[in-house]
């Protein structure tokens, strides 16, 4: 499994768009990346799933450069529900195990 | 869809009890559900991967004996904390990957809502 790397914490502002980005150096020819999302004392929700260039969906964008040793989840116009921890994992198929690293810890400031 | 659910969502428990966790896959069906311990303020850390009808592969310094889990079916997968202790009180949290279909490359699987256990 490709190791990870995302910053510990961020914080922002309401109505910005905050980009997460998490570093994958490693990571394989089939390996998809996947960000969830983790409110407290809930478990994590899938939020955007890409193979390479750009995925959007109704909550967000990742942008996924031609290396993909990288990957960055934009948020647009931030909210203060939208405080979570964030993870980025990377792997192929639905049956592997994911390792979650650290995570992100997104905090919205009004 | 895909909605995975636990049972219960919190329970209370004195030292040396047993107490069963249920995870529940509840529109689709799932050959693989995982098992998730998260301490306060850190990542969770997968325990065990359980396969319907076969036994759960455990993680490195997972007791299985203390944490049993049961596939039995391929909507229901059971995680058993044996004379749990203080030690064991955490956030348990399971997840379902779909069974078949065409996106087998699909990475995405389903979080239930977890179980909050104390152990008095």
């Amino acid at each position: 499994l490709a190791k990870t790397t995302q910053p510990i914490s961020m914080d922002s502002y309401e109505g910005q768009e905050v980009n997460i980005t998490c570093s994958h150096n490693n990571i394989a020819t089939n390996d998809y990346i996947t960000w969830y999302q983790q409110f407290p004392s809930q478990g994590p929700r899938f939020i955007i799933q890409g193979y390479k260039t750009k995925v959007t969906n109704e909550v967000a964008s990742l942008f996924i450069p031609a290396d993909r040793k990288s990957s960055t989840l934009s948020l647009p116009r931030v909210s203060l529900s939208d405080t979570a921890v964030y993870y980025c994992l990377v792997g192929y198929r639905r049956d592997d195990k994911i390792i979650f690293g650290k995570g992100t810890r997104l905090h919205i400031l009004p | 869809g895909a909605v995975v659910s636990q049972h219960p969502s919190r329970v209370i428990c004195k030292s040396g009890t047993s107490v069963k966790i249920e995870c529940r896959s509840l529109d689709f069906q799932a050959t693989t559900m995982f098992w998730y311990r998260q301490f306060p303020k850190k990542s969770l850390m997968l325990m065990a991967t359980s396969n319907e009808g076969s036994k759960a592969t455990y993680e490195q310094g997972v007791e299985k004996d203390k944490f049993l889990i049961n596939h039995a079916s391929l909507t229901l997968s059971t995680l058993t904390v044996t004379s749990a202790h203080p030690e064991d009180s955490s956030f348990y949290i399971c997840s379902a990957t779909l069974a078949g279909g065409a996106l087998d490359y699909s990475y995405e699987q389903y979080f239930g809502p977890g179980t909050r256990l104390t152990v008095t």
